[in-house]
């Protein structure tokens, strides 16, 4: 079975400041895929970054960078220079299997401090 | 560019109550999903669909109904509405396997 945990409900982050949010996940499949998506207070999915297993380089988007350590499976969202913006709830989600279904964390809701 | 739509946004039912909630993609997609949504939980599936006449359940699929007719369109039916039912829920949408799923903005289902 997969599994995604993320261990921080909540995190604080004073703004311009960076921020890394926690993630390990579990799966048998050699071939899988790590998302992280955000979930802002008016509740739509916003995809942020992706990361293949046999990605050798870590991902980079914007502010956004994938902490990508498979011998240890945690893949990490790093976000640089926090924005006002970037308060939201954020969700770990790993795409494995024949049909790469998605298997959601629990998130980690993140408030950035003026 | 209207991507994933849901409809209803909103829906309270009784007890008992069935209904369908709509979902429509206009990207060609041939993988759709259902997740439902808790408080604490993150997003869990219900259903799936890898195309037109295929679906496949998820992790939590009791209570619920899918079909696939249609490239486009993978309505979600409850069939007996129970209180534990309540929670919002997410049509996404994907094309080949190592893209991201487009999530429609969701409906919020009370059943009271």
């Amino acid at each position: 079975a997969q599994k995604i945990t993320q261990t921080q409900p909540g995190m604080f982050v004073q703004e311009k400041e960076a921020v890394t949010l926690d993630c390990t996940y579990d799966t048998s499949d050699q071939s899988y895929g790590l998302f992280w998506y955000k979930q802002p207070s008016s509740g739509e999915m916003i995809f942020l970054i992706y990361q293949g297993s046999y990605d050798e380089q870590n991902a980079t988007e914007g502010r956004y960078s994938l902490n990508f350590q498979k011998a240890r499976k945690s893949a990490n969202l790093v976000i640089s220079a926090s924005q006002l913006g970037d308060s939201a709830m954020y969700f770990c989600a790993m795409s494995s299997g024949s049909a790469r279904q998605l298997t959601f964390g629990s998130g980690t809701q993140l408030t950035v401090l003026p | 560019n209207a991507g994933v739509t849901q409809t209803p946004k909103f829906q309270v039912l009784k007890t008992g109550q069935s209904m369908t909630l709509q979902c429509a993609q206009d990207m060609n997609h041939e993988y759709m999903s259902w997740y439902r949504q808790d408080p604490g939980m993150g997003l869990r599936l219900i259903h799936y669909s890898v195309g037109a006449g295929i679906t496949d359940q998820g992790e939590v699929p009791n209570g619920y109904n899918v079909s696939r007719s249609t490239t486009e369109d993978f309505p979600l039916r409850l069939l007996s509405a129970a209180p534990s039912q309540t929670s919002v829920y997410f049509c996404a949408s994907r094309g080949y396997s190592n893209q991201p799923q487009h999530f429609g903005d969701g409906t919020r289902l009370s059943i009271l």
